[in-house]
């Protein structure tokens, strides 16, 4: 399966930017990235994917590298509740199934 | 406009038991994907079906571990003689639709929890 690479935690102050970094560099041309996350004792929770464009939705904006073989996920202000680990994940072609790395653990000071 | 159900939320079972673990996805949508994920662990991916049918069951662990969804009624994840290593909390999740592209997006139930005593 694709891999992703991401660190395994990050730290920020609340409502302060947050840029969640995330390496796939054997991505192929058709696989999308998606971004989940999962709060403490909850289930994962679907934040956003791409393909190629960059992406804005409520929650987030994914930016896409050029050649594909990274992602960045931007949270535009953080908050208390946004403390979460995030996934970076490929969706490969021919498969509906997501495979789960290990994630970034965000913390998220007051 | 419910979402993924999972029940129960909780489950004790004690070392030979079988666990059933029951999944209902939302509305309209036609397959069911099973997770685990062990304390501080990552998710990992078990098994995906649709009514009736196991698509990929690459995950599952070769005994005791079974899943099925019926034509009626919720899809229910299996374990037979429960061991210890069993503990852990499940996840499942649905999706519209088989769609083979990699855009497919899940939507995740709050888990259940299996506690082997």
């Amino acid at each position: 399966d694709a891999k992703t690479t991401q660190p395994n935690s990050m730290e920020s102050n609340e409502e302060e930017p947050v840029h969640l970094p995330c390496n796939h560099s054997t991505i192929s041309g058709t696989d999308y990235i998606h971004w989940y996350r999962q709060l403490p004792s909850q289930g994962p929770e679907y934040v956003i994917h791409g393909l190629t464009s960059n992406v804005n939705n409520r929650m987030a904006s994914l930016a896409i590298a050029e050649d594909r073989k990274s992602s960045t996920l931007i949270l535009h202000r953080a908050t208390l509740r946004d403390a979460a680990v995030y996934y970076c994940i490929l969706g490969l072609y021919n498969t509906d199934k997501l495979i789960f790395g290990t994630g970034t653990r965000l913390q998220v000071f007051p | 406009n419910a979402g993924v159900m999972q029940n129960p939320r909780h489950l004790v079972r004690r070392r030979g038991q079988e666990a059933r673990l029951r999944c209902s996805p939302m509305k309209g949508h036609s397959h069911v994907y099973w997770y685990r994920q062990l304390p501080e662990e990552g998710l990992k991916f078990m098994v995906y079906l649709q009514k009736e049918n196991i698509i990929d069951e690459s995950g599952m662990p070769k005994e005791r571990f079974s899943a099925e969804f019926p034509k009626e009624g919720p899809s229910i994840l299996r374990i037979q003689q429960v061991v210890r290593g069993d503990s852990a909390a499940y996840f499942c999740a649905s999706s519209p639709r088989d769609s083979g592209s990699g855009a497919n997006v899940l939507t995740f139930g709050a888990g259940s929890r299996l506690t082997v005593l």
